[in-house]
């Protein structure tokens, strides 16, 4: 079946550096999406991931095992504007077969002054 | 401005009363999913569509219904609504080309309560 796991809830503190982890299960894998999502607000697009490795995006950063199903998102300098949820979604399907999405439940992370 | 509408933003109905939640994008793409959102269960996708005239279902299809007649619209359909529809729904689109990553731009969201 299809499973993302994510933490539920994540502290930090301002300035500092907090990672959030993503490990998934699914049926086909074509890309690991992160999206940060403000209480209330449209979940909006932060990173991609394909390949193996890391992908760095100024204060955030992305990395990706396809072997071990894992990824994380890294968050540096922290600010008290990054309080959000962040949500890991993987495309388990390619262009000929559709594009379904599988979102994980998604991590909210406070960061305390 | 590049953007995802939805109408309505908030709604609140009665179990068994038709409703359509309209969805559109001025991006020219071909893409377009809805998804609900519930607490603990994140978001899960109801139907997406490739191109017009083209769509599949998601993880939760059951209870709604789609149509892409058009490439900018992609309206949702509950015929019979129940109160399990109770939720917060998204649309997004992008482009289809899933040799990169196309990112999903989403609506506003449409807060959905059937009593």
């Amino acid at each position: 079946g299809q499973n993302i796991d994510q933490p539920t809830e994540m502290t930090a503190t301002e300035g500092a550096i907090v990672q959030i982890n993503c490990t998934y299960q699914t049926s086909g894998f074509n890309g690991l999406f992160w999206y940060q999502q403000h209480a209330g607000e449209a979940p909006t697009f932060l990173s991609y991931n394909v390949l193996d490795g890391l992908e760095e995006k100024g204060r955030f950063s992305s990395f990706l095992s396809r072997s071990k199903g894992y990824s994380y998102l890294l968050l540096k300098e922290l600010q008290m504007k990054d309080s959000a949820s962040y949500l890991c979604a993987v495309r388990d399907r390619d262009y000929n077969y559709g594009q379904n999405f599988v979102f994980g439940p998604g991590t909210r992370l406070s960061v305390l002054p | 401005e590049a953007q995802v509408t939805q109408n309505p933003r908030y709604l609140i109905t009665v179990t068994g009363k038709k409703l359509t939640v309209t969805c559109s994008q001025n991006m020219n793409h071909e893409y377009m999913s809805w998804y609900r959102q519930d607490p603990g269960l994140g978001l899960r996708q109801i139907y997406y569509s490739m191109n017009v005239e083209v769509t599949d279902k998601g993880d939760v299809p059951e209870g709604y219904k789609v149509s892409r007649k058009e490439k900018r619209n992609f309206p949702l359909i509950l015929e019979s609504p129940s109160p399990n529809q109770t939720s917060l729904y998204f649309c997004a689109s992008s482009l289809a080309d899933t040799r990169d990553y196309n990112e999903q731009f989403f609506g506003p969201g449409t807060r959905l309560t059937v009593l």
